[in-house]
């Protein structure tokens, strides 16, 4: 079935280290988006990818960064610069039909 | 800039009963709205999505309807089951775009 991939379902980051994220997709979807997700607001888009080796910034980049070298993959790093990462992200792609989400992970720092 | 608004923020009612959750959006400029359901802990998943050309979806106990130029959509859910308790979002796509903008949601509670 297609679907799209997130992984690991729990992380947990020490102060001043680097994550990375990954989200993988085999919808054949060229584009690609990150959001956040905190108890009492809305989601919040970090970054998003309409094509290959191309990103663009969303509302929440700063301490964030991706990379989009293959369709079918669009990891997120979230570096030591996100004073307050703790949250619940989530990866999507879509075509002119909507939005697929994956199942998130959630990120804690200890 | 897009604004999605969600009312109620939270709704509790009991099994059985038919009930309507309210989406509004400012730029009526719209590709096209989806509705989505968050179990807690989980990814979204994808309800029904509205094409701005049309009027309303239906996905057997769902119905959403869409007016664009007054910037509304409302969910409504017929018979309501205790598995319908989840979180509801809205979303709407731009027309020069392909973000999503989310309203916050409505926490649902469906008692037995």
């Amino acid at each position: 079935d297609g679907g799209i991939t997130q992984s690991p379902k729990y992380l947990f980051r020490k102060e001043g280290q680097n994550v990375t994220l990954s989200c993988e997709q085999n919808l054949n979807h060229d584009a690609m988006y990150w959001y956040r997700q905190d108890p009492g607001q809305g989601l919040r888009l970090i970054y998003y990818s309409q094509i290959v080796n191309d990103f663009q910034k969303g509302d929440i980049a700063e301490g964030y960064s991706v990379s989009r070298e293959k369709k079918e993959s669009f990891p997120l790093t979230v570096t030591s610069a996100q004073k307050n990462p703790t949250a619940f992200y989530l990866c999507a792609s879509s075509r002119a039909d909507g939005y697929t989400f994956g199942s998130g992970t959630r990120l804690t720092v200890v | 800039k897009q604004e999605v608004t969600q009312i109620p923020a939270a709704l509790s009612v009991p099994e059985g009963e038919n009930l309507v959750l309210n989406c509004s959006f400012t730029d009526s400029a719209i590709y096209n709205l989806q509705w989505f359901r968050q179990d807690p802990g989980k990814g979204l998943t994808s309800l029904l999505l509205i094409q701005s050309s049309q009027r309303e979806q239906t996905s057997g106990r769902l119905n959403a309807s869409l007016d664009k130029s007054s910037g509304r959509s409302t969910l409504y859910i017929a018979a309501s089951q205790p598995g319908d308790s989840a979180t509801y979002l809205c979303a709407v796509r731009h027309e020069s775009g392909s973000r999503l903008t989310f309203g916050e949601g409505t926490q649902l509670t469906v008692n037995p």
